[in-house]
């Protein structure tokens, strides 16, 4: 069975830093193509981050130089260090795995991890 | 960056109805469209990918189509479980994109 389990949520203040974690199951980080995707309070969806199997990585534009998508392949974890942290970062961040039978789509959900940016 | 825009932002509907969701991109994403549904409190669900297939395990009352810029979601015959958001997304190009989300509520 196919499992993500993100933590490392929580309340930060702005320009503050915040890792989280994606433990997953059932399958193996290093050959699959993963990502990070937020959605904010009552809002809709945004991708965030992807990591290639060769770990090149793509980011969406508001988050290059602040955040960073790695993996851990011995821990067998998706990771993004999110730094400079501002209120519009605000969101649930789902850790997801591109669908097995076409990349580019989202297939595999974890239930979330909240991230709150707030003074 | 794509811009995909949904429409209508709500679909007042009953169930049994016929439910059909349009989503137009800013450019061209050939086919390389998906569709999502998200009811309240749980994470999205990939119905449809690449404009016109079912996902594992969708009831086939679920189609998508549309190339290019226009494409739509219809659900035949709307059953209980299918009220919820729904959201498109392309992988034509970087950042992947989704549009703001149609939601289909009980009329």
């Amino acid at each position: 069975e196919v499992k993500l389990v993100e933590s490392g949520g929580g309340l930060v203040q702005p320009g503050g830093s915040l890792r989280l974690s994606c433990e997953v199951s059932g399958f193996t980080v290093s050959s699959s193509y993963m990502n990070w995707v937020r959605q904010a309070p009552g809002k809709g969806l945004e991708w965030v981050a992807h990591i290639y199997v060769d770990e090149t990585t793509k980011y969406t534009d508001s988050v290059k130089g602040r955040f960073t998508i790695s993996r851990d392949n011995s821990k067998n974890t998706l990771n993004l260090q999110m730094n400079s942290l501002r209120t519009e970062d605000t969101a649930m961040y789902y850790c997801v795995r591109d669908y097995v039978v076409q990349g580019g789509f989202f297939g595999s959900w974890g239930q979330g991890t909240q991230v709150t940016v707030s003074s | 960056e794509i811009v995909l825009t949904q429409s209508p932002a709500t679909l007042s509907l009953s169930p049994g109805e016929r439910a059909t969701l349009s989503c137009r991109a800013s450019q061209s994403v050939a086919p390389y469209l998906a569709w999502y549904q998200q009811k309240p409190g749980q994470t999205p669900r990939l119905l449809i990918y690449d404009a016109s297939n079912r996902a594992t395990g969708i009831p086939a009352r679920f189609s998508g189509s549309g190339s290019g810029t226009d494409f739509t979601l219809t659900i035949s015959s709307l059953e209980p479980e299918d009220f919820a958001v729904y959201y498109c997304q392309q992988r034509g190009s970087w950042p992947r994109t989704f549009g703001q989300g149609t939601k289909v509520e009980i009329k």
